[in-house]
């Protein structure tokens, strides 16, 4: 059952065209995570939501932003994406309630520049 | 501030041979300490977590880790290896109280188990 979803898996832009990326998770886990990952290396906190309590990294970009609408959904949106900004974008949740110390992590999406 | 260190940027292993994934934490408070694996073009997986008690965790896939306390280490073992291990190993750690909600990773470690 998937319980953290990514849409799209693959995603391919234009420079400087803005792009949005999804996350969706079926938890109802309080916190959510956006994470950026470039050619294997270790996993880079972009924001994270607590409810609706936005936590924004103080060196992410400001081309990032996010949403989330509600406890579901949360999207990472990218105004003018730029050659570096080609990455697997990872979201994450978790819950603050029992297990409240994993990460569940969605599979993935694969953003690439033109 | 908190931080993971993986020494190694991959291990060699033949399949069937014991395997250890080294990492090594600073914390100034209590640490949370995690494994996950990733596969190629997919998300990272839980392995197992140390928060508190005995200082041998199982987790999936028959990982196991230890938690050193003096060696401030939290290194992931299997006894015998698989060439399905092939992957990429990173430890995470998550201070209590502060930054409850922030995780840090380690740089991660490749697996290559060979038949």
């Amino acid at each position: 059952d998937a319980m953290v979803i990514q849409n799209p898996r693959y995603q391919v832009t234009q420079f400087g065209k803005p792009v949005t990326l999804s996350c969706s998770q079926t938890l109802n886990h309080n916190v959510m995570y956006w994470y950026q990952q470039k050619s294997s290396q270790a996993p880079k906190l972009l924001f994270h939501y607590y409810d609706k309590d936005f936590n924004n990294e103080a060196d992410t970009p400001d081309n990032f932003q996010s949403r989330r609408p509600n406890t579901s959904f949360c999207f990472l949106d990218i105004r003018s994406p730029g050659l570096g900004d080609a990455a697997m974008y990872l979201c994450a949740t978790r819950g603050t309630s029992g297990s409240t110390d994993t990460q569940y992590f969605g599979p993935g999406t694969r953003l690439t520049v033109l | 501030a908190q931080s993971v260190a993986q020494p190694e940027d991959q291990v060699n292993v033949a399949e069937g041979n014991p395997l250890t994934v080294k990492c090594t934490y600073s914390v100034s408070g209590n640490p949370y300490l995690f494994w996950y694996v990733q596969y190629p073009n997919r998300g990272l997986q839980f392995l197992l977590k140390y928060i508190t008690g005995d200082n041998l965790v199982k987790g999936s896939y028959g990982f196991e880790a230890e938690f050193n306390k003096s060696q401030t280490s939290f290194h992931l073992k299997k006894p015998s290896a698989l060439v399905s291990d092939s992957a990429l190993y990173f430890c995470a750690v998550r201070e209590d109280p502060y930054n409850f909600n922030k995780f840090y990773f380690g740089s991660g470690t490749k697996l290559n188990v060979k038949p």
